[in-house]
């Protein structure tokens, strides 16, 4: 049972360049969530899918966009880099919504140059 | 809209003192808390919730609806509770909003 896997661990990134975040979830959970870590801040809301087919925007959007074609995989999309988008980046799933606690990934630590 | 406020950045303590995290929320709503914790090299992991008024590792939390506080405590600190903590809200069926986190030191 791997839980939530997040691929890759870290990324450099050029400018304008784009890449694709991967999260995939092996427990049959329903939600899943992008967040965000900055330094010393907390984790700020990406995207989350309550299902597959349904996505919504969190606090943080512009700059991605997120997909949920199956239940598993939840890909975060970030088009045309910019340096604000260096962060820590956590995807986590919750069986039926956040009261029922969340399972993490190990985190993606990308750098935009 | 919900914010969760966690005022120290570090809290350093010595082992067998008592700890105090301290967390504050503002929502208009019936708030649901959690507290999660993640140690060295480790992901994030639920700690403990609210709803289930439930001790772990020694660790207790009390929602105080005056004074909005959901405050972390643990009467005897050991070494291996070093980590970095994070209070998170549930505004109902959408996501966690958490706060910035406090480093916890538990030195010998």
């Amino acid at each position: 049972n791997a839980g939530v896997t997040q691929t890759p661990k870290f990324r450099i990134l050029k400018i304008g360049q784009s890449m694709t975040l991967q999260c995939a979830q092996d427990m049959n959970h329903n939600y899943m969530y992008w967040y965000r870590q900055d330094p010393g801040m907390g984790l700020k809301l990406i995207y989350y899918s309550v299902g597959a087919g349904i996505t919504d925007k969190g606090e943080v959007p512009n700059g991605y966009n997120v997909s949920r074609s199956t239940t598993e995989d939840f890909p975060l999309r970030l088009e045309l880099a910019a340096p604000s988008q260096t962060s820590v980046y956590f995807c986590a799933s919750s069986l039926s919504g956040p009261d029922y606690g969340y399972t993490f990934g190990s985190g993606t630590r990308l750098t935009v140059v | 809209a919900q914010r969760v406020t966690q005022p120290e950045k570090l809290l350093s303590v010595f082992k067998g003192a008592p700890v105090e995290l301290k967390c504050n929320y503002s929502y208009s709503g019936s708030p649901e808390l959690f507290w999660y914790v993640q140690y060295s090299r480790q992901r994030l992991q639920l700690l403990l919730r609210h709803i289930s008024r439930e001790s772990i590792k020694g660790f207790t939390a009390d929602l105080n609806k005056g004074e909005t506080s959901f405050h972390l405590k643990k009467p005897f600190a050991q070494e291996e509770d070093s980590a970095m903590y994070y209070c998170a809200l549930s505004p109902g069926r959408r996501a966690l909003t958490f706060g910035s986190g406090t480093r916890l030191q538990v030195q010998p």
